[in-house]
């Protein structure tokens, strides 16, 4: 099994509408985050959380919320969805240890929103 | 100001051709990470290395090198006798070790490599 796994791998939706994006593992890591990638942007951190009571936002957090529900899960919430939140959005997750900090990312979310 | 530039977008090569994907960063710590991930046709991003800036030693790992050069603040990622599997989007990114920002990942734009037959 994957030790971080993304649901749903695909959605579309429609503008106005209210989307959850949930992340969960099973690596043990304290440590979560959200990004999104836009074709020729790379990727942009939207959200991080370094513990189930530390969240904190990163460079595009506009729009987007966060939830840490256990130390192995952390959703995204796009509460009313537009069109330019189409993207493709990752999970990632790190030990957490400064020096040996290395994000392991799940699979990815395709969003579209019409 | 981007920490990471990739300036190469896409780079195309023949299958056995050696490629070398070059990497720029900026950053005023002492102490950072830099780290390059591969994303191949099927989405998913695969981390390839971790190198620390207190570690100036070049890496290889099979048909993978690295070569990092404070003096230039480059980390650049050279294909040895590539191959169609190794067409992907490759990314750089930086991490610093300060305590506001510990942890988070700085990407570039990302290079595309294609490797034709």
């Amino acid at each position: 099994d994957a030790d971080v796994t993304q649901t749903p791998r695909n959605r579309i939706t429609k503008t106005g509408k209210r989307i959850m994006l949930e992340c969960s593992q099973t690596k043990g890591h304290d440590r979560m985050y959200w990004y999104r990638q836009d074709p020729g942007l790379g990727l942009r951190l939207i959200y991080y959380s370094f513990d189930v009571k530390d969240i904190n936002k990163g460079e595009i957090s506009d729009g987007y919320s966060v939830s840490r529900q256990a130390q192995a899960k952390f959703s995204l919430s796009l509460e009313s969805a537009i069109p330019n939140q189409t993207a493709l959005y990752f999970c990632a997750t790190s030990v957490g240890q400064g020096r040996e900090d290395t994000q392991y990312f799940g699979p990815g979310t395709r969003l579209t929103v019409l | 100001a981007q920490k990471v530039t990739q300036a190469q977008t896409e780079i195309s090569v023949v299958e056995k051709e050696d490629v070398t994907l070059d990497c720029v960063y900026e950053t005023r710590d002492t102490t950072y990470y830099l780290f390059w991930y591969k994303q191949p046709p099927s989405g998913e991003l695969v981390f390839l290395i971790r190198r620390n800036s207190f570690d100036e030693q070049n890496e290889i790992s099979g048909r993978y090198s690295w070569n990092f050069q404070k003096s230039t603040s480059s980390f650049n990622f050279t294909i040895t006798a590539s191959q169609v599997v190794d067409s992907a989007v490759y990314f750089c990114a930086l991490s610093e070790d300060r305590g506001s920002t510990l942890g988070r990942l700085y990407f570039g734009r990302g290079t595309q490599l294609t490797v034709w037959p």
